[in-house]
């Protein structure tokens, strides 16, 4: 089976930077995988690692370390529109593609 | 940008009815699938479709589901005989490569 682990929610000002960590633990493993989801609508797909090291995409970076079953998420900049829930998501070795969420972290940025 | 369109958006039914979701995912993928969101809860996956079958289910995906690809552009979620614990929000994905999943709008189901 598989355990992800994020925190519940995480607050911080319009222009700073957030990470949002994530931690999981998983019997194979084959991609971790970053979502933003705003209230009522669909997952959108921010990044995914397979490797380690940090992927760089615009404001947003994921990082991934596969030996301490560890991920983050950093959000630079932060707009108001960054507002939202960011889900962790594995997906394991023998799978077709299956994703195992986290519960989310919601991310409120204040004025 | 191309994206996965579902219909509808919101399905009413009563308990004991038959419903069926409908995606159409992005036009070059291979590999679709189906999650859903109950209201407050986690994102839960319940099947995946390659080469015009399932490839994996969840324990969810019991008896009273199915899924169909009926044609080149649909894919299909059915739910025989829904019940109180159905009501959800229903999501269909498409990937190129198994990887990267691209969500649709989602279906929100409720169950009378």
């Amino acid at each position: 089976g598989q355990n992800i682990d994020q925190p519940t929610e995480m607050t911080a000002t319009e222009g700073a930077i957030v990470q949002i960590n994530c931690t999981y633990q998983t019997s194979g493993f084959n991609g971790l995988f970053w979502y933003q989801q705003h209230a009522g609508e669909a997952p959108t797909f921010l990044s995914y690692n397979v490797l380690d090291g940090l992927e760089e995409k615009g404001r947003f970076s994921s990082f991934l370390s596969r030996s301490k079953g560890y991920s983050y998420l950093l959000l630079k900049e932060l707009q108001m529109k960054d507002s939202a829930s960011y889900l962790c998501a594995v997906r394991a070795t023998d799978s077709w593609g299956k994703l195992q969420f986290g519960a989310g972290t919601q991310v409120v940025v204040t004025p | 940008e191309p994206e996965v369109t579902q219909t509808p958006s919101h399905q009413v039914t009563q308990m004991g009815q038959e419903v069926i979701l409908r995606c159409v995912p992005i036009s070059n993928h291979l590999y679709f699938y189906w999650y859903r969101q109950i209201l407050g809860q986690k994102v839960e996956f319940l099947v995946s479709f390659y080469n015009n079958e399932i490839s994996e289910k969840s324990e969810i995906f019991d008896d009273q589901f199915s899924v169909e690809r009926p044609d080149g552009s649909n894919f299909t979620l059915k739910i025989r005989s829904t019940k109180l614990e159905d009501s959800a929000m229903y999501f269909c994905a498409s990937s190129e490569s198994g990887y990267e999943q691209y969500f649709g709008p989602g279906t929100r189901l409720t169950v009378t």
